[in-house]
């Protein structure tokens, strides 16, 4: 069973602000790590899914970095926007698992004021 | 709209009575998955379906909860005499087959148990 914690677990920011989120996971057996961003009332969607140590990846405002061999992700949003708010969640992927299925941290609750 | 859809959305039942939500996977994703999420916390697996085959299901699927997946199209999760503790948001999401990384989720069905 994977243990990952996320932190915070909820967060306000002034909009224009940038801000950072922790994903802690198992870095043994690690196989891929999955962002998802998920506003009230509608589906979870796929940020990233990274799978190598070192790993970058940016969509717009939006950028994650992983550290496979400490076992740690970080999520970053530059000038946070209103539309940002939502909770994300991390969601690690271990070498073996069965088909696909994810582990999800508790998540983390971003409100970005006006 | 060619996403994972679910149905209901929300269903408040009373506690024992038996309740049923569908899932409507992306066409031809031969993968399909059952989560459930409680407040507070992230996302959890309850069951995995390759095609019609239930291939892994998680021990918090007691006895009171059975998925199907006919015909490997949508699938069904059935919960017998629910209880309070059966309240939470049930997730269906599907992938393609192949050594994919993504699973597109649904927007969920809120089960609120009285």
């Amino acid at each position: 069973i994977l243990n990952v914690e996320q932190s915070p677990q909820s967060l306000h920011v002034q909009e224009g602000d940038s801000t950072n989120f922790t994903c802690s996971f198992p870095s043994s057996n690690f196989y891929a790590l999955h962002w998802y961003r998920w506003e009230t009332a509608k589906s979870p969607e796929a940020l990233f899914v990274m799978t190598l140590n070192g790993d970058e990846k940016k969509k717009g405002r939006i950028s994650a970095t992983l550290n496979t061999k400490e076992g740690y992700s970080y999520l970053y949003i530059k000038g946070s926007q209103p539309e940002d708010s939502a909770t994300y969640l991390c969601a690690p992927r271990a070498g073996g698992t069965s088909y696909g299925k994810l582990t999800f941290g508790q998540g983390t609750i971003l409100t970005v004021h006006p | 709209d060619t996403g994972v859809s679910q149905n209901p959305r929300h269903k408040i039942t009373k506690r024992g009575q038996n309740v049923t939500f569908r899932c409507d996977p992306i066409s031809e994703h031969n993968r399909l998955y059952w989560y459930r999420q409680t407040l507070g916390q992230g996302p959890e697996f309850l069951t995995y379906f390759q095609n019609e085959a239930q291939l892994e299901k998680s021990r918090l699927l007691s006895d009171r909860f059975s998925a199907e997946r006919p015909k490997g199209s949508f699938s069904t999760l059935e919960i017998q005499r629910t209880e309070q503790g059966d309240s939470a948001m049930y997730l269906c999401a599907s992938s393609p087959r192949g050594e994919s990384y993504e699973q597109y989720f649904g927007p969920g069905t809120r089960l609120t148990v009285t």
